[in-house]
């Protein structure tokens, strides 16, 4: 069955950055797109951007760029979401889905504080 | 960039009544448009998509309707296990969620 298994919750400082995964299994890798989705601690979801796995083209919401970029290792069939310049205001629950949004992972949360 | 609408806010409703989510989307959309269900703790899950689609595995007591930039989410017969967030989302450029909708049962 296709599963979306994402990497373990982060706390980190102010201005460092981040990099979480998303492995999949169940499936063929580079079939199907990889969305990424921000949570904020009781807020509504963000679409952050996607990347399609068989090319590495990316397509990003304009507020995330410059902060969030998407990559994949085809080898290991999983894709990562690296967080730059971090603030308290990335403070959130990351998940990855897939195509159509029908698989989703489990969500990282990741925490900014001093 | 396309902004989604959803109304309302919150809502509470009985067992066993209907209820209606809207959606508005700020420009044509076509029927590009999908429905998730998110309860507490876990991911969202999708119910619909093109604006109508049932995901298999979903109660039938669930529909949606609608194209261009007018679209609705109708839950029947409401159960407990319909407490949940509803969220719509755009797929036709990019993605964009709509801010949700807190769904309690009285």
């Amino acid at each position: 069955q296709v599963q979306l298994q994402q990497s373990g919750a982060e706390l980190t400082k102010p201005g460092s950055s981040v990099k979480i995964s998303c492995k999949a299994s169940g499936y063929t890798f580079t079939s199907y797109d990889i969305s990424w989705i921000k949570q904020r601690p009781g807020q509504a979801l963000e679409w952050i951007g996607a990347i399609n796995p068989g090319s590495g083209g990316t397509g990003y919401n304009e507020k995330f760029k410059g902060k969030a970029t998407l990559t994949v290792d085809k080898s290991s069939s999983t894709a990562f979401m690296q967080l730059s310049s971090l603030t308290p205001e990335d403070t959130a629950v990351y998940y990855c889905a897939t195509g159509s949004f029908d698989y989703w992972g489990q969500g990282v949360m990741v925490t900014v504080s001093s | 960039d396309i902004r989604m609408t959803q109304t309302p806010a919150s809502l509470s409703a009985s067992l066993g009544e209907s209820v209606t989510i809207t959606c508005r989307a700020s420009q044509d959309i076509g029927k590009s448009l999908l429905w998730f269900q998110q309860k507490t703790g876990k991911p969202p899950k999708i119910l619909i998509y093109t604006a109508s689609n049932l995901v298999s595995g979903i109660s039938p007591r669930f529909s949606g309707s609608g194209s261009g930039t007018q679209f609705s989410l109708k839950i029947s017969s409401l159960k407990p296990e319909d407490t949940a967030n509803y969220y719509c989302c755009q797929g036709y450029s990019l993605y964009t969620f709509g801010a949700g909708t807190k769904l309690e049962l009285k």
